[in-house]
């Protein structure tokens, strides 16, 4: 099974909204509600930002929002602020292999 | 509060196993709302899921490693562990340690700090 397609780097202005969008097929993100999304610094383990397409996980701000349609999720951040500068993964979860897949990561730079 | 802490040799020769044992402080690895599972990550590129381990031993595994990888849990140690045999230059990565939700598609919630293993001999 191939990686879930991201965008390489998004970027945007303090205060703006940006989007990632995260690709996959019918048999991972189409088949299912389980997409989660991780934001990692450099140097540092990867964090979880959205579970279940749009759930947030405690202490996570409500500026991540995520969502869904077909073979395709989203990561909407919202006020873009300079500590939102990081890679972000998603993920989904293959039920019919039983298995994890990510994506292979978005830059998102902070203008 | 719970943390996972990663242990285990830094540089592995080539076509030898490399062995990685977590170690779950501050909870149970017998807690039934959860999994324990291995991520890596090469350096400077993205994650990659190698599997996961309930506490009853019951194990899955990401179709491109199966072969190569086992996943083993140790309640009594509150330890689980992974082992990846036949190794090459291109298993050098960040491997970190997780813990998984049980429900919701194995989102991870919880991550060790990650140890890096070289393959080179």
């Amino acid at each position: 099974q191939s990686a879930l397609t991201q965008p390489a780097s998004v970027s945007g202005s303090p205060g703006q909204s940006i989007t990632i969008s995260c690709t996959g097929t019918s048999s991972d993100i189409g088949s299912n509600n389980l997409v989660s999304w991780y934001q990692q610094h450099p140097g540092k383990a990867p964090k979880l930002m959205i579970y279940e397409v749009s759930q947030w996980p405690s202490g996570v701000s409500n500026r991540f929002s995520g969502s869904k349609s077909g073979n395709t999720a989203s990561l909407t951040i919202s006020g873009l602020q300079a500590e939102d500068e990081a890679d972000y993964y998603c993920s989904s979860y293959a039920g019919s292999s039983t298995y994890v897949i990510f994506g292979g990561g978005t830059k998102v730079t902070v203008l | 509060q719970l943390q996972l802490q990663e242990s285990g040799p830094g540089l592995v020769k080539p076509s030898e196993t490399l062995s990685l044992t977590c170690t779950v402080s501050g909870g149970s690895i017998s807690n039934s709302s959860y999994y324990w599972g291995w991520i890596r990550q090469p350096p400077g590129k993205g994650l990659e899921w190698i599997g996961n381990v309930y506490y009853s031993g019951n194990s899955y595994y990401n179709p491109s490693l199966k072969s190569r990888v086992t996943i083993s849990v140790d309640t009594s140690k509150n330890q689980f562990s992974l082992n990846l045999s036949s190794v090459a230059a291109a298993d050098t990565a960040v491997y970190y340690c997780a813990r998984h939700f049980r429900s919701g598609g194995w989102f991870v919630q919880q991550w060790g700090q990650g140890t890096l293993v070289t393959v080179s001999s």
